[in-house]
């Protein structure tokens, strides 16, 4: 059974301490790997793909990277606004119309 | 560019009757994809509509139904509701039959079932 795993289920940090989140996948055949944030009482918003190992991708204080098991979402020198439930989702190799399946999110709370 | 737009935004239903629950997606997209979200949960894939046929679907009975029109925009239909339907339901477009990289999510529509 395809099966995404995701941890910490929630994490405080002050602000600027960086950290990681992790999400380790069980999958018959990976197509991608996809990051979102999701904010209260909103739908999930994307950040990042990634299809291969070793792949790398960044945008501000969020690094995504990938190996053949797990994916880890690094945030530097996080601020408040970072705060939010980040979602790790995986596509199968199936041509597109499996959707997504989901981890349950990583609660990330960043206090001032 | 208008994004993906849900209504309503909540709703409340009692157990056993029906329920339909309506999407329109970003411009330039003809794909839609309908989740649903428990609380404390990530998302589960209910089913795809790619130029009105249903082309993928999630592990969810048939009382789960959809419809997209000839202009992308979609309905979910839920019928003989349970307690366990509540939930945040959430549509997301993209384009090229869900291949792309991205889903565009709405802010969702949370229905609960007393």
């Amino acid at each position: 059974e395809d099966q995404v795993t995701q941890s910490p289920e929630a994490l405080r940090l002050q602000e600027g301490e960086s950290s990681s989140l992790n999400c380790s996948y069980t999958v018959s055949g990976l197509r991608g790997l996809f990051w979102y944030r999701q904010d209260p009482g909103k739908g999930p918003e994307f950040l990042f793909t990634l299809y291969s190992a070793g792949e790398e991708k960044e945008k501000e204080r969020l690094k995504a990277t990938l190996t053949k098991k797990e994916s880890f979402l690094h945030i530097t020198a996080p601020k408040p606004e970072d705060s939010a439930t980040y979602l790790c989702a995986v596509q199968l190799s199936g041509g597109g119309a499996d959707g997504l399946t989901f981890g349950k999110g990583t609660h990330l709370i960043i206090q001032p | 560019e208008t994004g993906v737009t849900q209504s309503p935004t909540h709703l409340i239903k009692t157990r056993g009757q029906q329920v339909t629950l309506r999407c329109s997606s970003q411009s330039g997209h003809n794909t839609v994809s309908w989740y649903q979200q428990a609380l404390g949960q990530g998302p589960q894939f209910i089913f795809q509509y790619y130029r009105e046929e249903e082309n993928g679907r999630g592990n969810f009975p048939p009382r789960f139904s959809g419809l997209q029109f000839p202009n992308y925009s979609s309905e979910l239909n839920v019928n003989a509701l349970e307690l366990d339907d509540s939930a945040l339901y959430l549509c997301a477009s993209s384009s090229n039959r869900g291949l792309d990289e991205k889903l565009f999510f709405g802010s969702g529509t949370q229905l609960s079932v007393l």
